[in-house]
């Protein structure tokens, strides 16, 4: 079946304008998480939603940053006024259950945002 | 704050030795913890998910091993394969939501 998708895989933008990353879990998974990996660092979360909610937004870095999600499907999430700290690859992962964490976390192939 | 470290941080094995990969966790209190592999420029692939209440799970020639009292976990490769380089990263879960403290993670390289 189709695992979870992410778009664009690239984007390259220049500094101060606003970018939209998308992700579409697998059908069906009602929690979706938002990571980051600046480069040569480890991931860290960003957001998760649960159905279209997100209980956890402690990750955010700055209000630049923001998310949502419609249809318990698919999740944008946005970044205003880029900056060059702002590049990383940004990876969405999803996974079954409702507030029980026992299950696997699926990983999208992510998209790397570079900000000149 | 929930910190997790990988030992170590690089690997070079040649092909058909077992690896041992260490992941150690400060706050016991978790829920989960998942084994990945990391190619480059690629996403993450899952490998093993261990509950908080399970001491080892197999998969194939993976087998990994979860010792919450001394926050530790280990990832072990039989026969390992050229196939087998990538990086493999720890992932931690320590509330009910399930967001993921990952280690930094170890570069293995297995040499044919």
């Amino acid at each position: 079946g189709a695992g979870v998708s992410q778009s664009p895989s690239n984007k390259v933008t220049e500094k101060g304008k606003d970018v939209e990353l998308r992700c579409d879990p697998i059908s069906g998974h009602t929690a979706l998480y938002w990571y980051r990996q600046r480069l040569g660092q480890g991931l860290e979360f960003l957001i998760y939603f649960q159905g279209n909610s997100a209980p956890d937004k402690s990750g955010l870095p700055s209000d630049r940053f923001s998310a949502e999600r419609t249809g318990e499907s698919v999740s944008t999430l946005t970044i205003q006024r880029t900056q060059q700290e702002d590049s990383a690859v940004y990876l969405c992962a999803s996974r079954i259950a409702g507030s029980s964490s026992y299950n696997e976390q699926f990983f999208g192939p992510g998209t790397r945002l570079t900000v000149l | 704050k929930q910190e997790v470290t990988q030992i170590p941080a690089a690997l070079s094995v040649p092909e058909g030795e077992n690896l041992v990969l260490n992941c150690s966790f400060t706050d016991s209190a978790i829920y989960n913890l998942q084994w990945f592999r990391q190619d480059p420029g690629k996403g993450l692939t899952s490998l093993l998910l261990i509950q908080s209440s399970q001491r080892e799970q197999t998969s194939g020639r993976l087998n990994a091993s979860l010792d919450k009292s001394s926050g530790r976990s280990t990832l072990y490769i039989a026969a390992s394969q050229p196939g087998d380089s990538a990086t493999y990263l720890c992932a931690v879960s320590t509330d009910s939501w399930g967001k993921f403290q990952f280690g930094a993670g170890t570069q293995v390289v297995v040499t044919p």
